[in-house]
């Protein structure tokens, strides 16, 4: 069975500080991808980063990487330089081959980025 | 940009009344899941479609839910007869099927339906 695990309900950063958004995950997929959204408190979902399972390099787009440790099974979210809106739940996700495409979500952080 | 589009955005309405929602995924994807968030339950899947046809509806309540594709374009998720604690927000998502070998695609996410039952 797929399961991802975000320990942290709230987290708070200072405006132009770095913030790192934990995720663990546990598959017995040989491959599967790893994925990150944002809701603000508008409410839409938005997809931010994506990685593989097979990518050497960890992914990075823009102000947003991903800490992937396999061996760890974590792929945590690190933000730098932190803005007044990126304050939203952070939702890790997951897919794998043997899944197909079906995703499963973990229950999300709560970041609040203080000025 | 390629948008999910969603309709209604909200909807309020009384109990026992048929709700219906509806989705238009991004034009060739062919995958489309529709998921319900509240505060107690976060994120449920209810359903999920691959090329119209239905996989997956374990987690949709089948006494008064159901979800159909009646073609590429439309997706719908039917409540009859709703219920108060129907009342969450419903997203519609789409995808596409995994890639090359080690890549996989993110679902895209309308902007969801804000359903209130009275």
């Amino acid at each position: 069975a797929q399961k991802i695990t975000q320990t942290q309900p709230g987290m708070f950063v200072q405006e132009k500080e770095a913030v790192t958004l934990d995720c663990t995950y546990d598959t017995s997929d040989p491959s599967y991808g790893l994925f990150w959204y944002k809701q603000p408190s508008s409410g839409e979902m938005i997809f931010l980063i994506y990685q593989g399972s097979y990518d050497q390099q960890n992914a990075t787009e823009g102000r947003y990487s991903l800490n992937f440790q396999k061996a760890r099974k974590s792929a945590n979210l690190v933000i730098s330089a932190s803005q007044l809106g990126d304050s939203a739940m952070y939702f890790c996700a997951m897919r794998g081959i043997n899944t197909g495409n079906q995703f499963y979500f973990g229950t999300g952080t709560s970041l609040t980025v203080i000025p | 940009d390629a948008r999910v589009t969603q309709t209604p955005r909200h909807k309020v309405t009384e109990m026992g009344q048929e709700v219906t929602m509806r989705c238009q995924p991004i034009l060739g994807h062919n995958t489309v899941f529709w998921y319900r968030q509240t505060m107690m339950q976060g994120l449920e899947l209810l359903a999920y479609f691959r090329n119209r046809a239905p996989l997956d509806d374990s987690g949709m309540p089948k006494d008064r839910f159901s979800a159909e594709m009646p073609d590429a374009t439309l997706a719908t998720l039917k409540i009859q007869p709703s219920e108060p604690r129907d009342s969450a927000v419903y997203f519609c998502a789409s995808g596409s099927g995994p890639a090359a070998q080690g890549a996989y695609q993110p679902q895209h996410f309308g902007d969801g339906t804000r359903l209130s039952i009275l």
